[in-house]
């Protein structure tokens, strides 16, 4: 079954609006998990680290006001866009890394489109 | 910084071999993970390489030259559902090795 869900699954918002994506790891408790986007067949960029209890970290040249992360609990971690462009619509996909940190788990994601 | 390039499509038929090759510049590099992503899914994990040498894990197998900064993924009796992209990614001192640096993706289409 999933270890990693996301919501939701896909959302379409007007420009200027706010989105709020969410990540939870259903199998076991994450201290960090990983926020990407992905263009139409492009490659996994990373954006940023959350992390339980502290600050996010991002990735150079991603906004952190206007991708704000908040990982509120062991098991969840939302992402959102504020002020969202349509040059925002993209896929966005969190992982969670397996204990031993050789692979992530990775969410379904979540297709934004930004009319 | 950081870059890995990879082939941007390969096409075989039904049942045959293929490979796909990742070159990499890393500094610290801890190892070399393969994921597996069908169109507008997630990308799901499918072997990973710490040290020099092959893995194999039923039809699909991994290798690693750390010297050459090299690796593949060797997929065997290629089925339609193959058809997926492949990214090979890095684990390295970046982040504490916590994050995974993704290659630029290869499209494999499988055809009959």
């Amino acid at each position: 079954g999933a270890v990693v869900s996301q919501h939701p699954s896909r959302v379409i918002c007007k420009s200027g609006t706010s989105v709020k994506i969410e990540c939870r790891s259903l199998d076991f408790q994450a201290t960090t998990m990983f926020w990407y986007r992905q263009f139409p067949k492009q490659s996994l960029m990373l954006m940023a680290t959350s992390n339980e209890g502290s600050k996010a970290t991002y990735e150079q040249g991603v906004e952190k006001d206007k991708f704000l992360i908040n990982h509120a609990s062991l098991t969840l971690s939302t992402l959102t866009v504020t002020s969202a462009h349509p040059e925002d619509s993209s896929f966005y996909i969190c992982s969670v890394p397996q204990s031993i940190q050789e692979t992530q788990y990775f969410g379904p994601g979540t297709r934004l489109l930004v009319l | 910084g950081q870059s890995l390039e990879q082939p941007s499509e390969v096409t075989a038929v039904e049942g045959a071999i293929v490979q796909i090759n990742c070159t990499y510049q890393t500094s610290g590099f801890y190892g070399l993970s393969w994921y597996q992503q069908h169109d507008g899914g997630a990308p799901t994990f499918l072997s990973y390489n710490a040290l020099d040498g092959l893995e194999e894990t039923g039809r699909f197998s991994s290798f690693l030259s750390r010297s050459d900064s090299y690796g593949y993924l060797l997929l065997q009796e290629l089925q339609m559902k193959d058809s997926a992209s492949y990214f090979c990614a890095v684990r390295d001192r970046k982040g504490g090795g916590n994050k995974l640096t993704f290659g630029t993706g290869t499209q494999l289409k499988v055809e009959l």
